[in-house]
C-alpha cells in the first residue's frame, strides 16, 4: 500500500479535461513538501511532468498543470489526447518515514 | 545533457546479492546539490524509491529495505552503485536511478532517469 493514495483508474475522451487526485498526510504533502508528477508510457521510463507542485519543465505542455491544498496535490490534463494515455504517478517526502514516497499511479485512458 | 544508464545482471538467485550500476554523464556528483537516487518498479507494480547519495556523501535509504542496500559513489568513474543483499523473488523489477538536485533549475525532483534495467530473481 503506497504512502500517497492516488486513483488506480480516470479516463475522458478527446479534447476534455481529467483531474488526477494525490492524497498524502501531515507528514508528507501536508507538511509542506514538494509534489511532483511523472508521466510512463507503456513500456518506459517515468518521465517528470509536474515539479514543486505547479511547476512545468521545459518542453511539457501547459495542457498539463499541477496544484496542492493541504495534504492533497492534483494534476490536470486540458485538451486530452490520445498520446496522453500513460501512467501518471505523484511524489514527495514523507518526514515520519525519512525518505521519498510515490503514489500508487493512476492509469489514464483516453476513450 | 544528462543521461543515466543502469546496468547489472537480469537474472539473480534467491538469498543473492543483487549489484547494480548507474553510469551517468552531463553533470558531475562532486558539484554541490546534486543527488542520485535508485527507484524500483515491479511488473505492473507501483514505483517505489529505494536510496539516494549525494555530492558531499550523505546516503539515505527506504526504511523497509536500509538493512539490505548499500549506495556508494565514484566521482572518478561518474557511478554510482546500489547492492542488495539477500534477494527475493519479490524484488523482481525494474530498477531505475535518476538524477535529482538541491539547487539550480527544477530542484528536488527526479528530473532525468535511465532507461532501467531488469532483474529477474529464480532459483
Amino acid at each position: 500500500q503506497s504512502v500517497l493514495t492516488q486513483p488506480p483508474s480516470v479516463s475522458g475522451a478527446p479534447g476534455q479535461r481529467v483531474t488526477i487526485s494525490c492524497t498524502g498526510s501531515r507528514s508528507s504533502i501536508g507538511a509542506g513538501f514538494d509534489v511532483h508528477w511523472y508521466q510512463q508510457l507503456p513500456g518506459t521510463a517515468p518521465k517528470l511532468l509536474i515539479y514543486g507542485s505547479s511547476n512545468r519543465p521545459s518542453g511539457v505542455p501547459d495542457r498539463f498543470s499541477g496544484s496542492k491544498s493541504g495534504t492533497s496535490a492534483s494534476l490536470a490534463i486540458t485538451g486530452l489526447q490520445a498520446e496522453d494515455e500513460a501512467d501518471y504517478y505523484c511524489q514527495s517526502y514523507d518526514s515520519s518515514l525519512s525518505g521519498w514516497v510515490f503514489g500508487g499511479g493512476t492509469k489514464l485512458t483516453v476513450l | 545533457q544528462i543521461t543515466l544508464k543502469e546496468s547489472g545482471p537480469t537474472l539473480v538467485k534467491p538469498t543473492q546479492t543483487l549489484t547494480l550500476t548507474c553510469t551517468f554523464s552531463g553533470f558531475s556528483l562532486a558539484t554541490s546539490g546534486v543527488d542520485v537516487g535508485w527507484i524500483r518498479q515491479p511488473p505492473g507494480k507501483a514505483l517505489e524509491w529505494l536510496a539516494l547519495i549525494s555530492w558531499n556523501d550523505d546516503k539515505r535509504y527506504s526504511s523497509s529495505l536500509r538493512s539490505r542496500l548499500t549506495i556508494t559513489k565514484d566521482t572518478s568513474k561518474n557511478q554510482v552503485v546500489l547492492t542488495m543483499t539477500n534477494m527475493d523473488p519479490v524484488d523482481t523489477a525494474t530498477y531505475y536511478c535518476a538524477h535529482r538536485r538541491t539547487s539550480g533549475p527544477v530542484v528536488y525532483a527526479f528530473d532525468i532517469w535511465g532507461q532501467g534495467t531488469m532483474v529477474t530473481v529464480s532459483s
